[in-house]
């Protein structure tokens, strides 16, 4: 199973709106609702942004927003803020012939 | 509050390692388990998934036939036994609660495979 294809960084300044993109295949983001993204501070552990395409969990902004269309699945931040600096990384299920995840490449987000 | 906490892991010459996850907080035996690696300076990857009861048991193809994943809900304890090391499994590996859409995470043991 390859790696979700991920752009390697994506830039903003303060108060913008960017939006991370997450491509994969009708065997993975395309044929499934579970897409979860997740942010990574250096020396953390990662964190869920996003479940299921577009659900927040309880604590998360709702400056972080979800969708998918087609193979491709989208995290949009708006309101840029300096504490968003960090990686990015979207996750969805896919077939195959057992239960599998697959990850993206991953997005250093960066805060100009 | 949930709390995981894995060991276990070191510098290996290959070989076989056994990790360990004590979790804390919630129900582990009604709790599906996973664990996921990120190498070095790499992205996450996602390795083995347990069911609540230790029945159902999945991995990466990376890893197949010779990790296996197991748990011991008495204890309150996930595993990962990692046979035939390679270089390329050397990773900080972390478990999570749940087979999907982590919310709790530990903190990662680190694993370093040496030729």
């Amino acid at each position: 199973q390859s790696a979700l294809t991920q752009p390697a960084s994506v830039s903003g300044s303060p108060g913008q709106s960017i939006t991370i993109s997450c491509t994969g295949t009708s065997s993975d983001v395309g044929g499934y609702k579970s897409v979860s993204w997740y942010q990574q501070h250096p020396g953390n552990a990662p964190k869920l942004m996003i479940y299921e395409v577009i659900k927040r969990p309880s604590g998360i902004s709702d400056r972080f927003s979800g969708s998918k269309s087609g193979n491709t699945a989208s995290l949009t931040i708006s309101g840029l803020q300096a504490e968003d600096e960090a990686d990015y990384y979207c996750c969805s299920y896919a077939a195959g012939n057992t239960h599998n995840y697959v990850f993206g490449t991953g997005t250093k987000v960066t805060v100009l | 509050e949930v709390q995981l906490l894995e060991s276990g892991g070191g510098l290996v010459p290959g070989g076989s390692l056994r990790l360990s996850c004590a979790a804390s907080g919630f129900t582990f035996s009604s709790s599906a388990m996973t664990w996921v690696r990120q190498a070095p300076g790499k992205g996450l990857e996602w390795v083995s998934t347990i069911s609540s009861s230790g029945a159902a048991t999945y991995y990466a193809d990376s890893v197949k036939g010779r990790f296996i994943i197991s748990r011991d809900n008495s204890k309150n304890t996930l595993y990962l036994h990692m046979n035939n090391l390679r270089a390329e499994d050397t990773a900080l590996y972390y478990c999570a609660k749940d087979s999907n859409s982590w919310v709790n995470w530990g903190q990662g043991t680190l694993v370093t495979v040496s030729s």
